[in-house]
């Protein structure tokens, strides 16, 4: 089984309308967890961190759920700008090794 | 702030030939650094990391090497290029010790012939 494990779409959202993505990972007892942003041909760009008890940052909320092993992120309003592919990160074993999924791919129809 | 800076940006290369990507991390000092491969339609894979000078852990054997010779510069080489070796190369840094988050420079694109 995968570390992480994304669906990869692609997300194909109305400008203006709210989309949402989980992802799941395998180890119960990862420690940190994270999304970041990767446009075409560019590198990764943190997004945010996932805390416990969620986060939300401007249209971005975060939310993460231990007991069923997954995170979770949620784009309200949807800009074109937001196009890009969401990386879930998770650190399985608490040292320096990250482990990320292949991305969720979003893309907003104007 | 800290920035991070890769280079080149983008190589062509014939199979056979050698390899060497730079990475350097300015406004830190003593960071943890990461060199990692993307390949076309797959995730980041881990290939080596370092949490000091001289000191590296590898992840992934294959025909690729790295150094630190000094507190902010990693370099990846290799001494022959396979065709599978072709893929997005990322440098990454983090605060050593209390935080995780990684921080990307903005990779190497390189292809193989």
């Amino acid at each position: 089984r995968k570390e992480v494990e994304q669906d990869p779409g692609p997300f194909n959202v109305p400008e203006g309308a709210t989309v949402a993505f989980n992802c799941t990972y395998s180890n119960s007892a990862s420690q940190s967890f994270f999304w970041y942003r990767q446009d075409c041909r560019k590198e990764p760009k943190l997004l945010m961190s996932v805390y416990s008890s969620g986060n939300e940052d401007g249209r971005f909320t975060a939310q993460l759920n231990r007991a069923s092993q997954y995170i979770s992120l949620l784009i309200r309003d949807s800009k074109l700008s937001d196009s890009a592919t969401y990386l879930c990160v998770v650190n399985p074993h608490g040292n320096n090794r990250l482990a990320f999924g292949k991305g969720n791919q979003v893309v907003v129809i104007p | 702030s800290q920035t991070i800076h890769q280079w080149p940006a983008t190589l062509v290369q014939p199979v056979g030939s050698p390899l060497s990507l730079e990475c350097t991390v300015e406004g830190t000092s003593n960071p943890n650094l990461y060199w990692y491969r993307q390949a076309a339609g797959r995730g980041l894979q881990l290939l080596f990391y370092s949490v000091g000078i001289g000191q590296i852990s590898s992840e992934v054997p294959q025909n690729l090497s790295a150094s630190r010779p000094q507190d902010r510069q990693f370099i990846l080489s290799s001494k022959k290029l396979l065709l599978s070796d072709s893929g997005f190369y990322l440098c990454a840094w983090s605060h050593r010790g209390y935080t995780d988050t990684q921080y990307f420079g903005p990779g190497t694109r390189l292809t193989v012939l």
